[in-house]
């Protein structure tokens, strides 16, 4: 699986809005970009994938780079609840993910 | 719908000894995938299993193993327990579609004594 990079944290204030990066300058063009979190004591939870448009869900927005090169979640009111570890990870096809380091993001009250 | 469900939640082991882990995935989903999580190597993909049959592999040895039944149930098994093995085993299950979200479980968490 091509290699993702993040930053190791990231910090934000409560209610606003948070942009975690993601670099995959080898992505290749089956690979799509998922995001997962995990949240103290609990296992992985699915964010959100795209392959190359913009995607919304109720949990948040990823924005892809026009060469695929990049990609950022965006939590558009971060709460507390969204403490966690975000992964990048891209993915051609079956089940398995390949997980890196993640963002630690930090919610400050 | 019934997420996935891992049991035991916790498991004390001595090493040499041998230890199975059961997951239940959520309805209707077909594959299974097991991961170990460490403070030092983070996430680790194990195996994936579809209808019983082994799809993929990780990077572990032989002492790693699975297998999945007809239910689509999986089962996992570390003989000769060592202490590094001390981790949360955790299990995603999915459907058998390309690029579709996993789902998973609460993670099992074994200590070697």
């Amino acid at each position: 699986d091509a290699k993702t990079t993040q930053p190791n944290s990231m910090e934000s204030n409560e209610e606003e809005p948070v942009h975690l990066p993601c670099n995959h300058s080898t992505i290749s063009g089956t690979d799509y970009i998922h995001w997962y979190r995990q949240l103290p004591s609990q296992g992985p939870e699915y964010v959100i994938h795209g392959l190359t448009s913009n995607v919304n869900n109720r949990m948040a927005s990823l924005a892809i780079a026009e060469d695929r090169k990049s990609s950022t979640l965006i939590l558009h009111r971060a709460t507390l609840r969204d403490a966690a570890v975000y992964y990048c990870i891209l993915k051609t096809s079956g089940s398995r993910l390949t997980f890196g380091e993640g963002t630690q993001l930090t919610v400050n009250p | 719908k019934a997420g996935v469900t891992q049991t035991p939640r916790y498991l004390i082991k001595t090493r040499g000894q041998q230890v199975t882990l059961s997951c239940s995935p959520i309805s209707g989903h077909r594959s299974v995938s097991w991961y170990q999580q460490t403070p030092g190597q983070g996430l680790q993909f194990l195996f994936e299993y579809f209808s019983e049959t082994q799809r993929n592999k990780g990077n572990f040895p032989g002492r790693f193993s699975g297998r999945q039944f007809s239910n689509s149930r999986s089962e996992m098994n570390v003989s000769t327990l060592e202490l590094g093995d001390s981790a949360l085993y955790l299990c995603a299950s999915s459907l058998e579609v390309k690029n579709t979200e996993a789902f998973f479980g609460q993670g099992t968490r074994l200590t070697v004594v």
